[in-house]
C-alpha cells in the first residue's frame, strides 16, 4: 500500500529558507499533485502534473515552485518560506483512465517559524 | 469555477444514532462527487463516489442534482467512525482529474 511515499514527515525551517518537500510513487502513475491541508480551508490544490515535463498551477501556487524530471517523482519547494506555509502537504496521484483511484500520500507536516 | 461547501465544520452524534454530513456543490457542468475519509494517523482514503453508488462501511450518499448536494448518510453511527471528511467535487473535461474539496466535516461519535 505504501506505492506513494513523501518525506519528510515532518520538517520544521525558519522564515526565509528553502525547503523541499518529496514525493515518490512505484505505479508510474500519470497524474500528481500536491495539495496543502489546513482547518477551514479543507485541502487546496498547489500544483499538478499531467506528465513528466508538464506541471501546471493549481488554486495556490504562489511561493512553491514543483518539477516533475522523472515520473516517479515530484518534488515541492518553498522558495523562500513563510510562516503562512506553515500546513500539511498532501501529495497524491492517479492514472488517466483511473481517475476514480485517487491515492495519497502519509503527507508532511511543515511548521515554518 | 467549482466549488464545495461543507457547512460543519464539527459534528458529534452518540454511538447508534444517525448522522448526516452536508456538502453542497456549484458546477455548471455535470460533477463527479466522492467522499474522501481521514482517519487520525491515517493517509486521506476514498470512502464513496456518487457514480458506483455503493454503501461502504454503512454510508451512503446521493447525488441531488436539482439541490446541488451530496449529503453523506449513515443510519447507525459507530466510535470507529470518527473521523474528518470531505466532499470532494472533480470537473469534467480536460481537468487532470483535479478534485476541489470542501472545507471538511470533523465527526465524533461519543461512546
Amino acid at each position: 500500500d505504501a506505492g506513494i511515499t513523501q518525506s519528510p514527515r515532518y520538517k520544521i525551517t525558519e522564515t526565509g529558507r528553502q525547503v523541499t518537500l518529496m514525493c515518490h510513487q512505484t505505479w508510474s502513475h500519470s497524474y500528481m499533485f500536491w495539495y496543502r491541508q489546513d482547518l477551514g480551508h479543507g485541502l487546496r490544490l498547489i500544483y499538478y502534473s499531467a506528465a513528466a515535463d508538464i506541471t501546471d498551477k493549481g488554486e495556490v501556487p504562489d511561493g512553491y515552485v514543483v518539477s516533475r524530471s522523472k515520473t516517479e517523482n515530484f518534488p515541492l519547494t518553498l522558495e523562500s518560506a513563510t510562516r503562512s506555509q506553515t500546513s500539511v502537504y498532501f501529495c497524491a496521484s492517479s492514472e488517466p483512465d483511473r481517475l476514480n483511484d485517487y491515492t495519497f500520500g502519509s503527507g508532511t507536516r511543515l511548521t515554518v517559524v | 469555477a467549482q466549488r464545495v461547501t461543507q457547512p460543519e465544520k464539527l459534528l458529534s452524534v452518540f454511538k447508534g444514532a444517525p448522522v448526516e454530513l452536508k456538502c453542497n456543490y456549484s458546477y455548471s457542468g455535470s460533477p463527479e462527487l466522492f467522499w474522501y475519509v481521514q482517519y487520525s494517523r491515517q493517509r486521506l482514503q476514498l470512502l464513496l463516489r456518487h457514480i458506483s453508488r455503493e454503501s461502504i462501511k454503512g454510508f451512503t450518499a446521493d447525488l441531488n442534482k436539482g439541490e446541488t448536494s451530496f449529503h453523506l448518510k449513515k443510519p447507525f453511527a459507530q466510535e470507529e467512525d470518527s473521523a474528518m471528511y470531505y466532499c470532494a467535487l472533480r470537473a469534467g473535461g480536460t481537468s487532470y482529474g483535479k478534485l476541489t474539496f470542501g472545507q471538511g466535516t470533523i465527526l465524533t461519535v461519543h461512546p
